[in-house]
């Protein structure tokens, strides 16, 4: 069955401007989670969704990042006025629940020049 | 808070020797515990993970970890590796109150030489 899917694969973009990260996760599971892989960080928890209940933005890094899943399924990770230091891989995570095993999307990877 | 703490970097071994990556965590409560690999230019798989029971937890491609809760350590072992297991090997842990995402340590690139 197919997996967790993110687009695009790669972004460059200028400093200062706004993208939008995409992430389908597998059919049926109601988790999703964002997390953020850098050189200097390593990788961190970013945001998590479970089913229709808000979502836990406690990793977010500051307000330039937000996050929306529309009907349950397809979530978009925004970074605006993006900054050099948010030049990162960004991973797209989806499960059956919170004790069940993540399934990784293969990333999207972000360069700010 | 939990964190992760992988002590080794960089682990370069030769061919079909044993290895053991190690992991140790701190955490107030009760938690979950994962080993991730990482193939070059590939997402992330689950090598293997302890919720509960047996601390002696067998994975995929004859890794396996002890989980060592007086010592908060969940290390990673194979006997026997081969050029294919070269790649970078990250531990997590979640709280198992939580909603389940995870805290990685900072990852260890196991090399594996002929």
């Amino acid at each position: 069955g197919a997996g967790v899917s993110q687009s695009p694969s790669n972004k460059v973009t200028e400093k200062g401007k706004d993208v939008e990260l995409r992430c389908d996760p597998i059919s049926g599971h109601t988790a999703l989670y964002w997390y953020r892989q850098s050189l200097g960080q390593g990788l961190e928890f970013l945001i998590y969704f479970q089913g229709n209940s808000a979502p836990d933005k406690s990793g977010l890094p500051s307000d330039r990042f937000s996050a929306e899943r529309t009907g349950g399924s397809v979530s978009t990770l925004t970074i605006q006025r993006t900054q050099q230091e948010d030049s990162a891989v960004y991973l797209c995570a989806s499960s059956r629940g919170r004790t069940a095993q993540q399934f990784f999307g293969p990333g999207t990877r972000l360069t700010v020049l | 808070a939990q964190s992760v703490t992988q002590l080794d970097s960089q682990v370069p071994v030769f061919e079909e020797a044993p290895v053991e990556l190690r992991c140790n965590y701190s955490s107030s409560v009760s938690v979950y515990l994962f080993w991730y690999v990482q193939y070059p230019n590939q997402g992330l798989q689950l090598l293997l993970k302890y919720l509960s029971g047996s601390t002696l937890v067998k994975g995929i491609n004859g890794f396996e970890a002890e989980f060592n809760k007086s010592q908060t350590s969940f290390h990673l072992r194979k006997p026997s590796v081969h050029i294919s297991d070269t790649a970078e090997y990250f531990c997590a842990v979640s709280d198992s109150g939580s909603q389940g995402n995870l805290i990685f340590g900072k990852g260890t690139k196991l090399s594996v030489k002929p």
